[in-house]
């Protein structure tokens, strides 16, 4: 069935560098796009979405790539700082009747000090 | 803004038992909310969307019978694990998504609650 994926389980970086995240996505139809950041015993936390219109969007240190003809999404944080340490992952919406989230499979960005 | 709360955070109980999980959508409506289930190290998986004053349509392979799922009101939909046995221990997570305003654009992100550690003994 359709699914997102990401490359990378893993990702440490040293405080102050920038980090990228990178996620897959199969559904050509998903027109929504989410990331989000998991603390360890937390729910999901909102940090930057993307619609299929665009390609590039910015928030505060974060930036969501999304390149539709490689159906690829990323995630860049800049000035990477210990607080960035979490799961975070990629999300796309398929459409429809049902307008539900799919999930990549999460990867750990661990920031060393 | 945009705050979800769930309730409560961890249950600890015997076989056979049924709990009840509450998830509230504090500052906004939301006409939308989502039962996610999540295993040690692993992603979200969507057990059930529901709608407000509707049956909620549940995930392939989801037990309706053992997960009920009611949304009575635009801030509350409610999980209960039915007789639960310790293969029923997870991390339960809910989310919400709010109406859409006339004008804005189609697509609004879920927010989720900070889930509910369930420990069947």
């Amino acid at each position: 069935g359709e699914s997102v994926g990401l490359h990378l389980p893993t990702l440490s970086v040293q405080e102050g560098d920038n980090s990228i995240i990178n996620c897959a996505y199969s559904n050509s139809a998903s027109d929504y796009f989410i990331w989000y950041k998991q603390e360890s015993g937390k729910g999901p936390q909102f940090i930057i979405d993307i619609r299929s219109n665009m390609d590039k969007r910015q928030g505060q240190r974060v930036t969501v790539l999304l390149n539709k003809t490689v159906k690829h999404l990323s995630l860049q944080i800049a000035a990477t700082q210990p607080g960035d340490s979490a799961v975070y992952f990629c999300a796309e919406n398929y459409g429809g009747a049902t307008n539900k989230l799919i999930f990549g499979t999460g990867t750990l960005l661990a920031v060393q000090p | 803004g945009a705050v979800v709360s769930q309730h409560p955070s961890r249950v600890i109980c015997k076989s056979g038992t049924s709990v009840k999980i509450e998830c509230r959508s504090l500052d906004f409506q939301a006409t939308t909310m989502f039962w996610y289930r999540q295993f040690p190290k692993q992603s979200l998986m969507l057990m059930a969307t529901s709608n407000e004053g509707s049956k909620a349509t549940y995930e392939q392979g989801v037990e309706k019978d053992k997960f009920l799922i009611n949304h009575a009101s635009l801030t509350l939909s409610t999980l209960t694990v039915t007789s639960a046995h310790p293969e029923d221990s997870s991390f339960y997570i809910c989310s919400a998504r709010g109406r859409r305003v006339l004008g804005e654009q189609k697509n609004q992100p879920q927010h989720f609650g900070d889930g509910t550690r369930l420990s069947i003994l």
